[in-house]
């Protein structure tokens, strides 16, 4: 099956500016993730989608980030204005329970999204 | 915040070697994951180990989970050149549903042929 694809793979813009990303997930999947990887870390979740509805988005900076998945497929991430910090791998992932509900997903997860803020 | 912390950052062994990491973690668990990330490319799940299992395998895989320490260990056996990347744990603590997972800050593992 095809995996998660992610556009652009690199973006360099400078502060202040404005950038997007896409993600269109596994056919079938119904759970989409947004997570940010800075240099030397882990990936952290920005937020979380059931189908087109948000399940967490606690730790999305509100201020100057958006998501939406509009039809509960593809996915887009906006940043407005971006600062130096948004430098990072943005990596979308995609999961649907096995079995149903109650039962354990994996993630699988696109190549990413290197953004330089300059 | 970050869950999980690895054990080594970083490694570096010969060809057909044993490599082990290790994983810390500081609340209750559903399950812990094992993720691999190649340089410049997204990350590919490895295994999954539930928090009432204690050992899985999965070919030159080996999960260990300690759920009293609160600690996993990920053991690559007869190590190659291409498990060269860095490896995540990561742990679902999240309530029922919710499926989401914190991860560590990695161990980079360099395979030398």
């Amino acid at each position: 099956e095809a995996g998660v694809a992610q556009s652009p793979r690199y973006k360099i813009i400078e502060k202040r500016q404005s950038v997007a990303f896409w993600c269109n997930p596994i056919s079938g999947h119904a759970t989409l993730y947004w997570y940010q990887q800075i240099l030397g870390q882990g990936p952290k979740l920005l937020i979380q989608f059931q189908n087109n509805g948000v399940v967490d988005d606690s730790q999305l900076p509100k201020d100057r980030f958006s998501a939406e998945r509009l039809k509960g497929v593809d996915s887009t991430l906006k940043i407005q204005p971006a600062k130096l910090e948004d430098s990072a791998v943005y990596l979308c992932a995609s999961s649907s329970p096995v079995g149903g509900a109650g039962t354990i997903d994996t993630q699988y997860f696109g190549p990413g999204t290197r953004l330089t803020v300059l | 915040s970050q869950q999980g912390e690895e054990d080594p950052q970083a490694l570096s062994i010969q060809e057909g070697e044993n490599a082990t990491m290790n994983c810390s973690y500081k609340t209750s668990i559903n399950n812990l994951q094992w993720y691999r990330q190649n340089s410049g490319r997204g990350l590919v799940h490895l295994i999954l180990i539930r928090s009432n299992e204690r050992e899985k395998h999965s070919g030159r895989l080996r999960v260990t989970l300690d759920t009293s320490k609160k600690s996993s260990s990920l053991l690559i056996t007869a190590s190659r050149a291409a498990d060269t990347a860095s490896y995540f744990c990561a742990t679902d603590d999240s309530g029922a549903g919710s499926y989401q997972l914190t991860f560590g800050k990695g161990t980079k593992l360099s395979v030398i042929p």
